[in-house]
């Protein structure tokens, strides 16, 4: 597709479950980036991959998180143990080029995770 | 510790004015600056972007000005349409590094 595609887009689950959150970034950037944003804030970083490997995982908050990109292409967001304050919107947003770049990311429309 | 902040959670402009959104930054090392705009149930969608060489970016109705002594970064929007009502999101970072967002501040332009 021409943008970057998040599934599902909506996802409530029971606190203690495991989720798994899926992003499809656009053909050909080898920059994917996840981002959590909670209400009233703005997106906080979480991970960036470079092709297949984590270039940086700072923002995982534990180590219920994790992401993986085994083909460079769709990139998967694990949490396990779910708490209800993983409660969010995460967004998924790819590029083609690296961090710090004066053209921005593509975002996708995120999926809204609730734990309850 | 909020390295991006935008202290105006909401503006409202009237059709055809400029809205000015403000933006302030801790980390003298930021030297990207990018701004966001945000639709219910949409991921953010980039607007402008200006680098820390220069002190004002122009395209079309958007304009970025960046004073880096004051740590200061504003977006004007002249003028403004119903359809720019959103959130709009102030990102920095320094180089090599990833975006650090603003909370936002939501932008509402009325006919």
């Amino acid at each position: 597709g021409a943008g970057v595609s998040q599934t599902p887009s909506n996802k409530v689950t029971e606190k203690g479950k495991y989720v798994e959150l899926r992003c499809d970034p656009i053909s050909g950037h080898t920059a994917l980036y996840w981002y959590r944003q909670s209400l009233g804030q703005g997106p906080e970083f979480l991970i960036y991959f470079q092709g297949t490997g984590a270039a940086d995982d700072s923002g995982l908050p534990n180590d219920r998180f994790f992401a993986v990109r085994p083909e460079g292409s769709v990139s998967t967001l694990k949490i396990q143990r779910t708490e209800r304050g993983d409660s969010a919107v995460y967004l998924c947003a790819s590029s083609s080029r690296g961090p710090a770049s004066s053209y921005g990311y593509t975002f996708g429309s995120g999926t809204r995770l609730t734990v309850v | 510790d909020q390295q991006v902040k935008q202290n105006s959670p909401s503006l409202s402009v009237q059709e055809g004015r400029i809205s000015i959104l403000n933006c302030d930054y801790t980390n003298s090392m930021f030297d990207y600056f990018l701004w966001y705009k945000k639709y219910p149930a949409e991921g953010p969608t980039f607007l402008i972007s200006i680098s820390s060489i220069k002190d004002k970016n122009e395209d079309g109705r958007f304009t970025v000005f960046l004073n880096k002594s004051a740590k200061h970064l504003s977006l004007h929007i002249v003028p403004s349409q119903p359809g720019d009502s959103a959130v709009y999101f102030c990102a920095a970072s320094e180089e090599g590094q990833n975006f650090v967002f603003g909370p936002g501040t939501r932008l509402s332009v009325l006919p």
